[in-house]
């Protein structure tokens, strides 16, 4: 069973950069097939999905976030990265780290995030 | 692409059928997910590629739809079932998610 654990300071000073990682058991990330993503949610809000790497290095980041936004994987300690910088007060939100699955209905592929971690909320505040 | 559910959020009773209907800013073909979210919890997968039923999810869950209209469906709410869906396009980046609809108890 494929487990995910965010971990990370739970406040972060405004225009600093917030860094969380995700570590990954009961699967290894550099067995390829899957993209490993983050996403963040307000509180009290809806989900926004901030990008997902694969166990290459390859990355894509939403569009919104890109300037801030940067993803790691290390392959060695099962783990991915997320670093965000220049944070205010409106990055504040719980922070998830997913995987994101890929089905072959041809002639399509398919994507879903099928495994989560618990979630870690991080504050912005001075 | 903007996904808009309806309702935003709902009443209703154990073994009520409920429809919860997301609609795309453009069309998506099927890559339409939906999640079932908890308090306090992180969101579980429900359905993806539209229609398909992911393992170990009940079948009393079912989704719909091609394009830019999309329902998932309970057949018969069961207790545990009280949460907020969110459903989620994975057609074109940046992958977006519904605002949620909240499944209360009547």
């Amino acid at each position: 069973q494929v487990q995910l654990q965010e971990s990370g300071p739970g406040l972060v000073k405004p225009s600093q950069t917030l860094s969380l990682t995700c570590t990954v058991s009961g699967g290894s990330i550099s067995s390829g097939g899957y993209y490993w993503s983050w996403i963040r949610q307000h509180p009290g809000k809806g989900l926004e999905w901030i990008g997902y790497i694969y166990y290459s290095g390859s990355t894509y980041y939403n569009p919104s976030l890109k300037s801030r936004v940067t993803i790691s994987v290390d392959t060695s300690k099962n783990q991915f990265s997320l670093k965000l910088s220049s944070v205010t007060a409106a990055d504040t939100a719980v922070y998830y780290c997913a995987r994101v699955n890929v089905a072959t209905i041809p002639p399509a592929f398919y994507y879903y995030f099928d495994y989560w971690g618990q979630g870690t909320l991080v504050t912005v505040s001075s | 692409i903007q996904l808009t559910q309806s309702p935003s959020s709902l009443s209703a009773s154990v073994g009520d059928r409920v429809t919860i209907t997301c609609r795309a800013s453009q069309g998506i073909s099927s890559y339409l997910a939906w999640y079932q979210q908890k308090p306090g919890k992180a969101p579980k997968l429900l359905i993806y590629a539209a229609s398909t039923l992911q393992s170990g999810v009940p079948s009393r869950f079912s989704g719909s739809g091609s394009g830019t209209d999309f329902t998932l469906t309970i057949s018969s709410l069961q207790p545990e079932d009280f949460a907020t869906y969110y459903c989620q396009q994975l057609n074109s980046y940046a992958w977006t998610f519904g605002q949620g609809t909240k499944v209360e108890i009547k």
